[in-house]
């Protein structure tokens, strides 16, 4: 029952490398988000998607990109690596809008 | 857009006492509000929420969250504290009225801390 799976868990990055946050889940949700977590800040939507091949921006979009080629699979992509970026980033999946989300574990990520 | 406010940073509880976490919302319409809480190094993991019908909503871990419309409030409760409620918790609503599809708003989380 792994539910929602992120990887890697730990990750340094050089500014201006590119590498994609991996995020599957085993549930059959339609609906998936990426957010990011800083410290004394909550969480901030980045990117969702209501089902395969439909993403849409969330608050925070900027430096980032998604894409959604099947229903399990939601990977986070950054281009060109900022300091700013330096976060936890979380997957979640859920049935539909309004439904609870199940988060994975998080990817922690450095941008030195 | 809506949004959600936690007003404490950190709540400190003894353990066995009945303990609050307080969170206050603005919204417009009917009010969807989530709690979720979060151990070190995990994902948030999902407590209740509230959609409509009765105010006070029963989660899991014997947690409940009481809706008070007048206030526009939605604290979560617990009657006796354990040690292992220790975490982060927040409070959570959908960014704009109606939909929930483009994910959640959250507040700034609130730590609670259980003192044995």
């Amino acid at each position: 029952n792994a539910g929602v799976t992120q990887t890697p868990k730990f990750r340094i990055l050089k500014i201006g490398q590119s590498m994609t946050l991996q995020c599957a889940q085993d549930m059959n949700h339609n609906y998936m988000y990426w957010y990011r977590q800083d410290p004394g800040m909550g969480l901030k939507l980045i990117y969702y998607s209501v089902g395969a091949g439909i993403t849409d921006k969330g608050e925070v979009p900027n430096g980032y990109n998604v894409s959604r080629s099947t229903t399990e699979d939601f990977p986070l992509r950054l281009e060109l690596a900022a300091p700013s970026q330096t976060s936890v980033y979380f997957c979640a999946s859920s049935t539909g809008g309004n439904q609870p989300q199940h988060f994975g574990d998080g990817t922690r990520l450095s941008i030195l | 857009a809506q949004s959600v406010a936690q007003p404490e940073d950190q709540v400190n509880v003894a353990e066995g006492n009945p303990l609050t976490v307080k969170c206050t919302y603005s919204v417009s319409g009917n009010p969807y509000l989530f709690w979720y809480v979060q151990y070190p190094n995990r994902g948030l993991q999902f407590l209740l929420k509230y959609i409509t019908g009765d105010n006070l909503v029963k989660g899991s871990y014997g947690f409940e969250a009481e809706f008070n419309k007048s206030q526009t409030s939605f604290h979560l409760k617990k009657p006796s504290a354990l040690v292992s409620d220790s975490a982060l918790y927040f409070c959570a609503v959908p960014p704009y009225s109606g939909g929930g599809a483009d994910g959640l708003t959250f507040g700034k989380g609130t730590h609670l801390i259980i003192q044995p």
